[in-house]
């Protein structure tokens, strides 16, 4: 089981880009680092998803070392709808472990 | 909006009853994923099902039980229903067997009392 810890909390500033750390030492070969968003009192939401190297969308930036220990969600120039549940899942494309959802990190995004 | 629809959005029911709630996925998906979320245990994955079938388990009470219809719809049974089992219950589906892209629904609200 490829289990994460992240930030329990951070702060930031609108216009700021923001990184948030997901450690992940246990990564297993066929695993996935995924990262999903979620607001008060709704679904997470998908954000981007990666094996290895720097995966890049819409809205966010995701860097992966060489060793797969960690992962790094970027998002740029954040803005005060930012402020949400981040959470880093780390399984492979199946089962219960790439499905299992950590504590997250709350960002607070202010004015 | 996901494309994952749950019904009821709200409901409130007694210590000891018995509820259900639906989930339809997206359209062409045919994998359900179950999700409780509480205040105190964050978001919980419960269960998974594939093309009608069980394919991932993960915290689920024995007093919950779940299936997947041939349309591909789901439903989630929470049997004699304790005070602690007040919670958010999501719903997802993903076009895959095999794949944590997941789109959830807009969730359930259940409050026992």
């Amino acid at each position: 089981l490829a289990k994460t810890t992240q930030p329990i909390s951070m702060d930031s500033y609108e216009g700021q880009e923001v990184n948030i750390t997901c450690s992940h030492n246990n990564i297993a070969t066929n695993d996935y680092i995924t990262w999903y968003q979620q607001f008060p009192s709704q679904g997470p939401r998908f954000i981007i998803q990666g094996y290895k190297t720097k995966v890049t969308n819409e809205v966010a930036s995701l860097f992966i070392p060489a060793d797969r220990k960690s992962s790094t969600l970027s998002l740029p120039r954040v803005s005060l709808s930012d402020t949400a549940v981040y959470y880093c899942l780390v399984g492979d494309m199946g089962g219960a472990d790439g499905l299992t959802f950590g504590k997250g990190t709350h960002l607070i995004i202010q004015p | 909006d996901s494309g994952v629809t749950q019904t009821p959005k709200h409901l409130i029911t007694a210590t000891g009853q018995r509820v259900t709630l639906r989930c339809s996925p997206r359209s062409g998906d045919l994998s359900v994923y179950w999700y409780q979320q509480s205040l105190d245990q964050g978001l919980q994955f419960l269960i998974q099902y594939y093309n009608g079938e069980e394919r991932a388990k993960g915290n689920i009470l024995e007093r919950f039980s779940a299936q997947q219809f041939p349309d591909l719809h789901s439903e989630l049974n929470l049997s004699s229903l304790e005070l602690g089992d007040s919670a958010l219950y999501f719903c997802a589906s993903s076009d895959s067997r095999d794949g944590n892209t997941i789109y959830f629904g807009e969730g359930s609200w259940l409050t026992v009392v």
